[in-house]
């Protein structure tokens, strides 16, 4: 099992629609966790940053986590054509390797 | 420029020969990362250097993978006697000081290589 599973998709979605996206883990000791978005040929950047249990708004974007079922969420509402590109989770320990383990990444691609 | 900037941005080589990669990581950032993203397999983290401190090898796939940072700033990724499998894009991500600013990874547009 791999310690981090995420749906690669591809994900289609018109137009205003709303968007989750969602990872589970296996490995207990993940502290923190990110979203980053990489448009295509180019480098992933943060979205969004978290390191507790329950919800985090940022605009269009909400980050949840459910630590007691390893398993994260990325909603996106009112989604539009330029949020097509593909969503990666990340986590790690706290006070453990800086290493950050990444997902397989989800492509969405939002229709006008 | 300020951010992680990489070079070459494509690389095509032949199977067996050597290749460099490079990466100029944001300056003052003392983290620096590799990462290896091939079609459909997600992000594989390679090796990590933090300052002076020994790097973690950890996901290095092979002995024909090395790194090195030099003066604590500049990183090259050398692959040996490249392989068909070695075909993938190479990610560099710095990051600030442990303990500032959070976790958050900077990433470069990373070098495509192809080998034939």
């Amino acid at each position: 099992q791999k310690e981090v599973e995420q749906d690669p998709g591809p994900l289609s979605v018109p137009e205003g629609a709303i968007v989750s996206l969602n990872c589970t883990y296996s490995n207990s000791a993940f502290q923190y966790f990110m979203w980053y978005r990489q448009y295509s040929r180019k480098g992933p950047e943060l979205l969004m940053y978290t390191y507790s249990s329950g919800n985090k708004e940022d605009g269009r974007f909400t980050a949840q986590v459910d630590k007691s079922s390893k398993y994260i969420s990325l909603f996106i509402r009112d989604s539009q054509p330029s949020d097509s590109a593909t969503y990666l989770c990340a986590m790690n320990f706290q006070g453990g390797s800086e290493k950050l383990v990444f997902g397989k990444g989800t492509k969405l691609t939002v229709n006008p | 420029g300020a951010g992680v900037s990489q070079s070459p941005s494509n690389k095509v080589t032949e199977k067996g020969k050597d290749v460099e990669l490079r990466c100029d990581p944001i300056s003052g950032h003392t983290a620096l990362y590799w990462y290896r993203q091939s079609l459909g397999q997600g992000l594989e983290f390679l090796i990590y250097f933090q300052g002076n401190s020994a790097p973690d090898k950890s996901g290095l796939p092979s002995d024909r993978f090395s790194a090195e940072r030099t003066g604590g700033s500049v990183s090259t990724l050398t692959i040996q006697r490249t392989q068909q499998e070695d075909s993938a894009v190479y990610l560099c991500a710095s990051r600030q000081p442990p303990g500032l600013a959070g976790q958050e990874l900077f990433f470069g547009e990373g070098s495509r290589l192809t080998v034939l």
